[in-house]
């Protein structure tokens, strides 16, 4: 069990918006440690989508955003697109025991 | 901008060790750190530890202490990781990713994100 809750799936029809949720607590996100978002296309590492709540890497598309309130951030992505169709996964700093990075369990994206 | 270049697959018996290379290029390696971070199949991403590739500090997750042992050789900017004692639940793909292990004295933690990744390197473990 991820220390970052996110859904298992989301899907959206072509030129929707879809969001994705990343719930946490006070010893992460809600102790104010940033939350990063990445992309995993299939078969591929990781790519950094959001740094910092909602910072976008150059040439990321300004169709994702981030968003972060309370012990919960978000992933917005407007305008769906068949090439979006990926894995996401949300990270923050989690400060307990001796403090260590931790990931969501990721959210399959589907487009319909 | 940066790239990371990992060593390739490895099929291996319960019990061994196993050890991965991280070779960096495009910027200066020891202004950074380097996190590994392990995929099992259709599984999500999972934090194993990093390492400064300033003074070779490292933390680990406490699941993987005793067990992980992460290297480096500032002279070819390679970092490596050391996986010991392998079970078959070890089985996943292990990604290196460069880590600014940039602390936040405010907040008592880090705040940086990891970017660029490595390509990953699939480690098999079975009898």
């Amino acid at each position: 069990q991820s220390v970052l809750a996110q859904p298992p799936s989301v899907s959206g029809a072509p030129g929707q918006r879809v969001t994705i949720s990343c719930t946490g607590s006070s010893s992460n996100i809600g102790a104010g440690f940033p939350v990063h978002w990445y992309q995993q296309l299939p078969g591929t590492a990781p790519k950094l989508l959001i740094s910092g709540n909602n910072n976008r890497p150059s040439g990321v598309p300004d169709r994702f955003s981030g968003s972060r309130s309370g012990t919960s951030a978000s992933l917005a992505i407007t305008g769906l697109q068949a090439e979006d169709e990926a894995d996401y996964y949300c990270q923050s700093w989690d400060r307990s025991l001796n403090g260590f990075w931790v990931f969501g369990g990721g959210t399959k994206l589907t487009v319909l | 901008q940066g790239q990371l270049v990992q060593s390739g697959g490895e099929v291996t018996k319960p019990g061994a060790s196993v050890k991965v290379s991280c070779k960096a290029s495009g910027y200066i390696f020891t202004h950074y750190g380097i996190s590994w971070v392990r995929q099992a199949p259709g599984q999500g991403l999972e934090w194993m530890g990093w390492i400064s590739g300033y003074n070779g500090k490292t933390n680990s997750a406490q699941k993987f202490q005793g067990r992980v042992i992460m290297t480096t050789d500032t002279s070819t900017s390679t970092a490596y990781m050391e996986l010991r004692s392998l079970r078959s639940d070890d089985t996943a793909v292990y990604y290196c990713a460069r880590d600014l292990l940039e602390w936040d004295v405010v907040l008592n933690g880090y705040t940086n994100w990891f970017d660029p990744w490595g390509q990953g390197t699939l480690v098999t473990v079975s009898a």
